[in-house]
């Protein structure tokens, strides 16, 4: 069965420093990734998505950036974090093409932006 | 583009009551219909989906319904136990081509022991 896996749970970090959080997908090929961002008692906002290795696309502009260094492996990175970047972060992947299958989330990381 | 409109925002109910969730949607074209829930400090998780080529799916206690000529979709928990308390989101596919998921603004359910 897939496995979605997101490290930290929760990161407390200073205005100013880099950001780097990591997702991973076990047990599916070529998924599709996503990063979402949900504030407090918010919806949820799309901030990247890829459909293969090193293709990024970006749904906002933003002091965020998105990797796929490999197959199963997102990253999204800061190199410096404002206040406004607090909230909650979300990898997801789904099944290709992906317009008529559901996403699958991850656990999230809880920023706080000091 | 699409829009998805959902409501309530906030729902109570007494335990082993029922129930409802109501979203619509604008794009005609739209056949595949998930519904998540969120409990505090995790991630959206899929509960339950219907295609359109169908007009409700059932599992255990909850259910949806769809309503394509209406474009709405609901879901429907029963005999609801306090576990059931999360927020719970609808969605819409992306377009044929594109990959951003339309996202209801959330339901918070409360069941009332």
């Amino acid at each position: 069965s897939q496995t979605i896996h997101q490290w930290p749970a929760t990161l407390v970090q200073p205005v100013g420093s880099p950001l780097s959080l990591e997702c991973t997908v076990e047990g599916t090929s070529n998924p599709n990734l996503y990063w979402y961002r949900q504030a407090a008692g918010r919806g949820l906002q799309l901030l990247f998505y890829s459909v293969g290795i090193g293709q990024i696309s970006s749904e906002v502009p933003q002091n965020l950036s998105a990797s796929r260094p490999q197959d199963r492996q997102f990253i999204l990175s800061s190199k410096k974090l404002l206040l406004s970047d607090s909230g909650f972060y979300l990898c997801a992947w789904s099944t290709p093409p992906g317009w008529n299958s559901p996403l699958h989330f991850g656990n999230g990381t809880r920023l706080t932006v000091t | 583009g699409e829009n998805v409109e959902q409501h309530p925002s906030t729902l109570s109910v007494q335990e082993g009551d029922s129930a409802v969730i109501k979203c619509t949607y604008s794009d005609s074209a739209s056949n595949y219909f998930p519904w998540y829930k969120q409990e505090l400090g995790k991630g959206p998780q899929l509960i339950i989906d219907i295609r359109s080529n169908v007009g409700e799916k059932k599992d255990q206690r909850i259910a949806v319904t769809l309503n394509k000529t209406a474009k709405h979709f609901s879901l429907h928990i029963t005999e609801t136990q306090p576990e059931d308390s999360a927020v719970y989101f609808c969605a819409a596919p992306p377009r044929t081509g594109t990959y951003k998921y339309i996202f209801g603004t959330g339901t918070r359910l409360k069941v009332l022991a």
